[in-house]
């Protein structure tokens, strides 16, 4: 079954600390995989998604086949990181766009 | 740029009730899906529409249901309202046709309660 686990509920880190929110995810075929992020009182939006291969406001995250992982990273956290991130799977590939999401992780930056 | 709007943002129900949500899509998107949201849990896919028709659906039953109009705006619809469809109803839209898979843009979503 298509699955996307997120094992942490929250994760609090302080200012200027490295960040790692884990994503592992659950396909037989090829995925395509996706952070997005709902900041406070905002809509849920895209920050990156592994086919593009960039870094979106210094987080990065790299497609882990053997492991099936997909951890978004960031070398030093800020305090606007803080926010709502979910990871999520599409099991098609070309325009439709069914994702699945994990059930999120709460990152807590402390100044 | 309004982005994708939806309406109302919230809405208490009594079981048994019927509810309309409605959804207008970014300019310039033609494909829009509806995802549940319960609280502590990630957006669950429901269907989606393109071409006014139902492309694909998740794992919901048949109390939900939708449609798309020629504007590309849709409503959402669910029958016989369950304690349990209480959540945050979200509508994304898309852009079909494009070569990788088109990002989703999220409105801000409907608050459905049923009491």
């Amino acid at each position: 079954a298509q699955r996307v686990t997120q094992p942490e509920k929250l994760l609090s880190v302080f200012k200027g600390a490295p960040v790692e929110l884990k994503c592992n995810y659950s396909y037989s075929g090829s995925p395509e995989l996706f952070w997005y992020v709902q900041y406070s009182r905002q809509r849920l939006q895209l920050l990156l998604r592994h086919i593009s291969r960039e870094s979106i406001k210094g987080f990065t995250a790299d497609l882990n086949k053997g492991e099936t992982s997909f951890h978004l990273k960031k070398p030093f956290a800020q305090e606007e990181d803080s926010a709502m991130y979910y990871c999520a799977l599409s099991g098609y590939g070309g325009a439709t766009n069914k994702l699945i999401f994990g059930t999120g992780t709460l990152l807590a930056v402390q100044p | 740029d309004a982005g994708v709007t939806q309406s109302p943002t919230h809405l208490i129900k009594t079981r048994g009730q019927q509810v309309t949500l409605r959804c207008s899509p970014k300019s310039g998107h033609d494909t829009v899906s509806w995802y549940q949201q319960a609280l502590g849990q990630g957006p669950q896919f429901i269907f989606q529409y393109y071409e006014e028709e139902e492309r694909q659906r998740g794992n919901f039953p048949d109390r939900f249901s939708g449609h798309q109009f020629p504007n590309y705006s849709s409503e959402l619809n669910v029958n016989a309202l369950l304690l349990g469809d209480s959540a945050l109803y979200l509508c994304a839209s898309s852009l079909d046709g494009e070569l990788y898979n088109s990002p989703l843009h999220f409105g801000n979503g409907t608050r459905l309660t049923v009491t």
